[in-house]
This record gives C-alpha cells, sequence and structure tokens, in this order.
C-alpha cells in the first residue's frame, strides 16, 4: 500500500462545476499538506499550504485537512478549462523534510 | 512569489556525454533542494537531496556517480547526468524551499532529456 493514495481519475467535468480532488494517507506524522497544479510538460505549481487540520481558501481553490481521518481534499469553484491538469498532493512530518507525493489525479474542464 | 529558474527545458544529447541542469532560486536562499525525475503520466519520483555546501543524499535505486549533484551556493544546485544512455531519458525537476520564511517548495519548469 502506498503511504499517499491519490485518484487517478481522469475526472471530466463541465465548466462552472465544483471540483473536488482528494488524497488519503496512511503516515500520521505528516503535518504539512500541500496541492500541486502540473500542465503537461511544466514543473508542479503550488497552489495551496497547509499546516495540520482545518480550511484553508484562496480565491477559487479552498483546501481541506482532516488529519483525524488521514484525509485531504482540494475544491475548486467555478471550475474553467484552464484548470484541466494533473493536480497533486504531497506532504510531509517536518518543515523542510522531502515531499511525500500522491500519484496525481488528471482533471478535465469541458468548455 | 517564489521562483525556482531551472535551464535548459530541454536537452537532446548523444549518448555517452553528460549533461548538466541548474535549477536556482531566483528571490530566496535554499539550504535544501530536491531532484526529481518524472516519466510520462507519472507521479513525480525523487532521486536525491542537494544540501548547499555538503554531499548530496540519494535516494535508494539512484547510482550518485551517475547523477552528480553540486549545491555550491544558497542559490544554486545542478545536476550533471554523465555518460547519458537512452534509459535516462526522461523529464528532470528540481525543488526549492525558503530557508528563511518557509512555506511550500517550488518546483522549476523542468528539463526534458533526450538521449540518442
Amino acid at each position: 500500500q502506498k503511504e499517499v493514495e491519490q485518484d487517478p481519475g481522469p475526472l471530466s467535468v463541465p465548466e462552472g462545476a465544483i471540483v473536488s480532488l482528494n488524497c488519503t494517507y496512511s503516515n500520521s506524522a505528516f503535518q504539512y499538506f500541500m496541492w500541486y497544479r502540473q500542465y503537461s510538460r511544466k514543473g508542479p505549481e503550488l497552489l495551496m499550504y497547509t499546516y495540520s487540520s482545518g480550511n484553508k481558501e484562496d480565491g477559487r481553490f479552498t483546501a481541506q485537512v482532516d488529519k483525524s481521518s488521514k484525509y485531504i481534499s482540494l475544491f475548486i469553484r467555478d471550475s474553467q478549462p484552464s484548470d484541466s491538469a494533473t493536480y497533486l498532493c504531497a506532504m510531509s512530518a517536518r518543515a523542510g523534510n522531502m515531499l511525500t507525493f500522491g500519484g496525481g489525479t488528471r482533471l478535465m474542464v469541458k468548455p | 512569489g517564489a521562483v525556482v529558474s531551472q535551464h535548459p527545458s530541454w536537452v537532446i544529447c548523444k549518448s555517452g556525454t553528460s549533461v548538466k541542469i541548474e535549477c536556482r532560486s531566483l528571490d530566496f536562499q535554499a539550504t535544501t533542494m530536491f531532484w526529481y525525475r518524472q516519466f510520462p503520466k507519472q507521479s513525480l519520483m525523487l532521486m536525491a537531496t542537494s544540501n548547499e555546501g555538503s554531499k548530496a543524499t540519494y535516494e535508494q535505486g539512484v547510482e550518485k556517480d551517475k547523477f552528480l549533484i553540486n549545491h555550491a551556493s544558497l542559490t544554486l544546485s545542478t545536476l550533471t547526468v554523465t555518460s547519458a544512455h537512452p534509459e535516462d531519458s526522461s523529464f528532470y525537476i528540481c525543488s526549492a524551499r525558503d530557508s528563511i520564511t518557509g512555506g511550500g517548495y517550488t518546483f522549476g519548469s523542468g528539463t526534458r532529456l533526450t538521449v540518442v
């Protein structure tokens, strides 16, 4: 079993839909959680960075962390075709430590 | 926000030659940088941790003599693929984190290496 599990998709939604992306993990030591967006043949772009449990909102993006369930989510409101990409969750036990990545979820937003 | 510049963005080289990839943190200092390799439609695979002023730490299965890492300053790390072979063809990506302010890791734009 992988340390971080993420549904590979693809997830196809119509433009304007609310997208929910999720990861589960097994290591209870993880405290720092990140979401990255990666377009084809590009490096990952940091979308959200959170520490411990709770919610964080930035524009159309909301990140949720539930450490008791070892479950994190990224919500995208009013999804746009330009949001079509692969979304990677990543986490670490300490700030500055190496990241453990999920396998990525491919999202397609259709006009 | 933090910017990591990676160069070159793509390179084609002949089998047996060496290729150097640079990773620079443009507006912050990074005592640690990470090097990843990514195959098509797969997630990132950590190759090594680059530490400023000291030897890099390699992940299991990564040949340190083949993938030479140098982190000579707080803003620059280099990965040299020595005696490249076609199986080394891949997408290489570096990442760095601001050592002073913290926060998430910023990734470079990646380098697509093709060995012919």
